[in-house]
Order: structure tokens, then sequence, then C-alpha cells
């Protein structure tokens, strides 16, 4: 268990639908990023959320919305769903914005939940 | 844009080979690097880290390796297992503020 948590696991939904995901960060952590992974595709990054407000924009539909709560979980908004956006839907966290450190250390680096299987039929 | 790239998109080891999985990234600017495993079903796993100022940093059987004069990132897997089967995706940081992800390696380790 890494201590990013989201659900649901799976999620199968009708083109044109709305869904949401969520994502719990490990303990501690202030950052959430939120991926997308198509079959044989690498991670595209979505969006990233600090402390509650948004960050970072990556390739992210207008279709596609996101929030972090002050109990610093976050949900991924997916509507009026296409059957390309059938994917795997990945979040990480990480302790701070990058360049913190930890241990002496500088860390940048993120932890992934299992993801999101979301299908579209 | 900025890019990560792996060379190979499958390899195909014996069991109890060494396995090296390459990256190529594109930007000169990127200060730490990222490799990680991720296997069928299940989120990317922190493998091991390697800054700019290092060029060589080894973990529990696995190497990773930074040629910052060819923008080269490898892993070396040592002794390689069938339990190492899974995609290897390098990462690096820019201080943009995110990781960017190349397209992953898949690795096969044959009985």
């Amino acid at each position: 268990d890494s201590g990013v948590t989201q659900t649901p696991k799976h999620l199968i939904t009708a083109t044109g639908q709305r869904v949401t995901l969520r994502c719990s960060p490990r303990s501690g952590d202030l950052s959430v990023y939120w991926y997308q992974q198509s079959l044989d595709q690498g991670l595209q990054f979505l969006i990233q959320y600090y402390n509650g407000e948004e960050r970072a924009k990556g390739n992210i539909l207008e279709r596609f919305s996101a929030q972090q709560f002050p109990d610093l979980h976050s949900e991924l908004n997916l509507s009026s769903l296409e059957l390309g956006d059938s994917a795997l839907y990945f979040c990480a966290s990480s302790v701070e914005a990058p360049g913190q450190i930890i241990s002496g250390a500088v860390w940048y680096g993120y932890t992934f939940g299992s993801g999101t299987r979301l299908t579209v039929v | 844009g900025e890019s990560v790239g792996l060379h190979l998109p499958t390899l195909s080891v014996q069991e109890g080979d060494n396995s090296i999985i390459n990256c190529a990234y594109s930007n000169s600017a990127s200060d730490y690097f990222i490799w990680y495993k991720q296997e069928s079903g299940k989120g990317p796993q922190f493998i091991i880290d390697i800054r700019s100022n290092m060029d060589k940093r080894q973990g529990q059987r696995v190497t990773v390796l930074l040629n910052k004069t060819v923008k080269h990132l490898s892993l070396q897997i040592a002794a390689t297992q069938p339990g190492d089967s899974a995609v290897y995706f390098c990462a690096e940081n820019s201080n943009t503020g995110k990781l960017i992800f190349g397209q992953g390696t898949t690795l096969q380790v044959k009985p």
C-alpha cells in the first residue's frame, strides 16, 4: 500500500456521461497530481494541485476538471465522456512543491496510487 | 518541447542475466531523474533516483547511470528475476513543478 488511495478502482460508463474520480494523498503530502495512461501509452500529466490551489496544468481537456479540498483529497471530474477517454487515471502525491529538503536531500519524487480504470462504452 | 524517450519499447532477457534499460532526455536543465516500475494493474513504484551532480547511484540489485554529456540515463538490473517483469519508466524534473515521463520499456524475463 503506497498510502495514496484512489476510488473507484474500476468504472464503466456510457458515452456522454460524467464521472468523478477520487484521490486521497499520502498523509502529510500537500501536492496532488493527476495522470492519464492510455493503452500502450506513457503517463500524460493532466493537472497538479498544491494545498488546495491549482499549480500546473498539462494536457487536460476542457471537458475535464479537478479540485483539491481543504482536507487535501482531490477529485477529477470527467464529463461528456467519449470512447477515447477510456484509460487508467493515476493520482500521485508528494510532500511539497518540488525542492523540499527531506533528510538533507532534495526530494522531487511522487508516490502513486493504484489507479482508476475507466471504460467508456 | 521537453521530452524523455526510451530507446527500446520491449526488452526480453533470460532469468539470471543482467538487464539494461536506456532513456534519453532532451532538457539539459533537468537536474533530477527517477526510475519507476509499473506492474500490470498497479501504479508506478519508485525504484531509484539520481541527481544531476552524480554519475552513478546503486541500490539493491539496481544501478542508475547518468551521462549528462549525451543526456542519457540507464537502469541496470542485476540477476534479473521473473518478478522484475514490468514496464519501466524514466522521469525527469526540470524545476517546472512536475515530472515528465518517458513512454516506457516493457521488460520480459524468460524462465
